[in-house]
């Protein structure tokens, strides 16, 4: 069974720092482009971010650019995100996804389940 | 304000059928086959019901269906049951400098 999990969601102050991860499951990982996409609270689906397989293409929303790090380690069958210089409209449920053609082609399944990120005084 | 627009919220009986439109621009929607949609039950992580514009995968049931015609896709959802009352969101590949695009979300009620 295909299976994606988050962890390392919680509150952090503004201007901080925090690092989400996936653990991925069922699947050979290192073959299949994957991709973080958020949700306020209350709000829609907004993607961040994408590495293909092989970590050769990147891609971030540029409302993230510049503060949020992509990356994976395929040996670990792991996908993270590092979030720096987080503001409080980071605020969000943040889900690992996973792009099921073994290319890049923008759709998502399976999801995780989600963590969430508070960035709050 | 999301790329894509969607209507907020819609509405049917149950056994009618329903259409959720996703209007897009000649960047994404109408650029590309590659409009997905997605169905959220409150709390939940989202769920891939149609791809490809028109691809439904694996245990998707049949009464679901995607189409498009230039830069507007559309959901339509027939026979319509209870367990569909949940959120609908259609999504587009929009190239390499943008990637991804979302619209901003339908809230499917079952009268």
């Amino acid at each position: 069974e295909v299976q994606l999990v988050e962890s390392g969601g919680g509150l952090v102050k503004p201007g901080g720092s925090l690092r989400v991860s996936c653990a991925a499951s069922g699947f050979t990982f290192s073959t299949y482009t994957m991709n973080w996409v958020r949700q306020a609270p209350g709000k829609g689906l907004e993607w961040v971010s994408s590495i293909s397989g092989s970590s050769r293409y990147i891609y971030y929303a540029d409302s993230v650019k510049g503060r949020f790090t992509i990356s994976r380690d395929n040996a670990k069958n792991s996908l993270y995100l590092q979030m720096n210089s987080l503001r409080p409209e980071d605020t969000a449920v943040y889900y690992c996804a996973r792009d099921p053609t073994g290319g890049t082609t923008g759709y998502f399944d399976p999801w995780g389940q989600g963590s969430l990120v508070t960035v709050s005084s | 304000q999301s790329a894509l627009t969607q209507p907020a919220s819609v509405s049917g009986s149950p056994g009618q059928s329903i259409t959720i439109s996703c209007i897009g621009g000649s960047s994404d929607v109408g650029s590309y086959n590659l409009v997905s949609w997605y169905q959220q039950y409150p709390g939940k992580a989202p769920k891939l019901m149609i791809y490809e514009d028109t691809k439904r995968p694996s245990g998707t049931s049949n009464r679901f269906s995607g189409s498009k015609s230039g830069n507007t896709a559309s959901l339509t959802i027939s026979g319509l049951q209870a367990e569909d009352e949940a959120d609908y969101y259609c999504c587009s590949y929009a190239g390499s400098r943008t990637f991804v695009v979302f619209g901003g979300g339908t809230k499917l009620t079952v009268l």
